[in-house]
This record gives C-alpha cells, sequence and structure tokens, in this order.
C-alpha cells in the first residue's frame, strides 16, 4: 500500500528549512528516501531501518519513528541543488518497497 | 563503476507494435526491478528478480507484460501488443541485495505509444 506523503510541494528560498513527511498505515521495517530531478532517474539519499534512528546526508537529514510508522525528512539551510521530487519508499514485511506520490521541492536564490 | 544501463533511452512507435526495453544492472547486484512511473500512478513496481528468477510479477499490469532475465548481466522488458496508456518512463534498478539495500536505477526509457 502506498504511503502518504506531505506537503506534495513547497517552495523555499535558498537557507530556509523544509520538512517533508511520509506515512504508512501498515507496519514498517524500513524507509528509503529517494530524490528525482527533472528527466533524471531517482537518486538514493538514505535508509532507515527499525529503531528510530536518525541519519543524515549532507544537510539533508532523517528520522524514522515506527510506533507511529511515519518518516520525516529534513532539509536544513536549503541550497539550490536541493530542487527536485523526493520520494520515500517504505518496506513492510517483504522486499518491496512502496513509493509514495513525491513531494517537489523548489529552491529559489 | 557504470550504473544501471537502460536501452533505449526514448522509443515511439505505434499502437499494436512489440516494445522491448533492455536493461543491464550493475555488476555483482543481484536483485532487479522493472518501475513504470506515470503522473498519474508514480513510481510503480512491475516485477522484481533475484538471482536471476522472477520472484513477483504482482505488478505487471496485463498479459501484454512480460519480462526476463537470461542472465546476471540483462534483463529485458517487452510489450506486446502495445497501447497508447503503455506510455510512461519505464526504470530499471538493482541492487546488491533484497530488504535494505540502496536501489540504483538506470536513466530509464521514456515510451511513448501513438
Amino acid at each position: 500500500q502506498q504511503p502518504v506523503q506531505s506537503p506534495q510541494a513547497v517552495i523555499l528560498r535558498e537557507g530556509e528549512d523544509a520538512v517533508i513527511n511520509c506515512s504508512s498505515s501498515k507496519a514498517l521495517y524500513s524507509v528509503h528516501w529517494y530524490r528525482q530531478k527533472h528527466g533524471e532517474a531517482p537518486v538514493f539519499l538514505m535508509i532507515l531501518l527499525k529503531g528510530g534512528e536518525q541519519k543524515g546526508h549532507d544537510k539533508i537529514s532523517a528520522s524514522f519513528n515506527e510506533k507511529k510508522q511515519q518518516s520525516s525528512l529534513y532539509l536544513t539551510a536549503s541550497q539550490l541543488s536541493y530542487s527536485g521530487t523526493y520520494f520515500c519508499g517504505t518496506r513492510t514485511n517483504d522486499y518491496k518497497l512502496s513509493f509514495g506520490a513525491g513531494t517537489t521541492v523548489t529552491v529559489r536564490a | 563503476d557504470a550504473g544501471v544501463i537502460q536501452s533505449p533511452r526514448h522509443e515511439v512507435t505505434e499502437m499494436g507494435q512489440e516494445v522491448t526495453l533492455r536493461c543491464k544492472p550493475i555488476s555483482g547486484h543481484n536483485s532487479l526491478f522493472w518501475y513504470r512511473q506515470t503522473m498519474m500512478r508514480g513510481l510503480e513496481l512491475l516485477i522484481y528478480f533475484n538471482n536471476n528468477v522472477p520472484i513477483d510479477d504482482s505488478g505487471m499490469p496485463e498479459d501484454r507484460f512480460s519480462a526476463k532475465m537470461p542472465n546476471a548481466s540483462f534483463s529485458t522488458l517487452k510489450i506486446q501488443p502495445s497501447e497508447p496508456r503503455d506510455s510512461a518512463v519505464y526504470f530499471c534498478a538493482s541492487s546488491l541485495a533484497t530488504g535494505d539495500q540502496p536501489q540504483h536505477f538506470g536513466d530509464g526509457t521514456r515510451l511513448s505509444i501513438l
């Protein structure tokens, strides 16, 4: 079942912060985050496993609350290069990733 | 290192024609995934292979779609006959193993069925 992402879109100025949320109605084993720029392939950012850990990738970090079946991606001090569509992929008890509809992030100078 | 290689990058063909999409996964990766991406339905998993064996094809939309992986370095996705609603970007991805490993996506094939 597809996870729900919010917001659908966000516009930022350089240096601003944003949070993207991903929630599932099913118990999760892990949450994967990918970024896709227009006309390109999705690119892996990070995986969060059960245990509520927080991970970081440059100034992009994420958390995973397995009890709430939610993950949040934090864009800190956004840069122009952060523009793109961010997808969360959730894994339940098998190998499949179900991807959310995506959150389009536009960072303006 | 070479990433996942897909061909062709673009395909435009008429309804009813056979379409074959090709994928070369990253060497050493034993999991391969075919996805379809559209505005309406987002990124959908079509089929998953592990060690060249199809494990789950429940995402394949209908019998017109078929996929093969004859060896560890090559996979095809075939649509026969093609229909306009098959127009989408098709991605192939590979990973080291199943479960919680990063999936590496190819550049995709943009398919347009007229």
